[in-house]
């Protein structure tokens, strides 16, 4: 059984430049959360996605938006990159909204030059 | 505004003692506090949680102990092994947001020494 799983696992972009990572769910998860570990720090809450919309939104300005497909599976879009957005994203998902425990997969190495 | 204070920032345990990590937060809404275990390279694994009707949850060497009076929450590892060498994180949620809206703390880079 699959795990989440999130690709690509590291890249590295330049000020002003724009990003998509992607994410699919573990098997039997219909539900998608995104967050932001910046290094040495806990994860931060981005979005949740359930039924293609979003949900809940954490502190993260309009830069950050994000997209879900029938097949659940997720991306996150980073516009107009800054120095400050170098950091872990990490997809979770769950098996419903507002339930379950929470799958994280191994993230998304972002660094921005 | 960091609403889940985690403490120490680090912890050198040696094999076979016992490791405690305790966090405390402050908005009272919360209702679920897992705790996280995280390996380098790897996403956070949930190790275990708790729900603020029970003081203490226990399951293997692993324990929770939650104060609500004093909105404060604990882990206990028994028998710290090398293996359990990692940063572990404490989080909480509200109803409001459900179990996926996390609020995390920074998290305990935990040493268990052979």
């Amino acid at each position: 059984d699959a795990g989440v799983t999130q690709s690509p696992t590291h890249l590295i972009k330049t000020r002003g430049q724009q990003v998509t990572l992607r994410c699919s769910p573990k098997s039997g998860h219909d539900t998608v959360s995104w967050y932001q570990q910046a290094l040495g720090q806990g994860p931060q809450f981005i979005f949740q996605y359930y039924e293609e919309e979003e949900r809940q939104r954490g502190n993260f300005p309009d830069r950050f938006s994000g997209h879900q497909f029938p097949n659940y599976s997720s991306e996150l879009n980073v516009n107009a990159l800054l120095l400050g957005d170098s950091a872990l994203y990490l997809c979770a998902s769950s098996p419903t909204l507002r339930g379950g425990e929470l799958f994280f997969g191994e993230g998304s190495r972002l660094t921005v030059l | 505004q960091q609403q889940v204070k985690q403490s120490p920032q680090s912890l050198i345990v040696q094999k076979g003692g016992i490791s405690i990590i305790n966090c405390a937060y402050e908005n009272t809404a919360f209702d679920y506090f897992p705790w996280y275990q995280q390996f380098p390279g790897k996403g956070p694994a949930l190790l275990i949680a708790i729900r603020p009707d029970v003081s203490e949850k226990k399951e293997g060497r692993f324990t929770i102990s939650f104060n609500k009076s004093a909105k404060q929450f604990s882990l206990h590892i028994m028998d710290s092994q090398p293996g359990d060498s990692a940063t572990y994180f404490c989080a909480a949620s509200s109803p409001q947001g459900g179990s996926e809206k996390l609020v995390f703390g920074k998290g305990t880079k935990l040493t268990v020494n052979p």
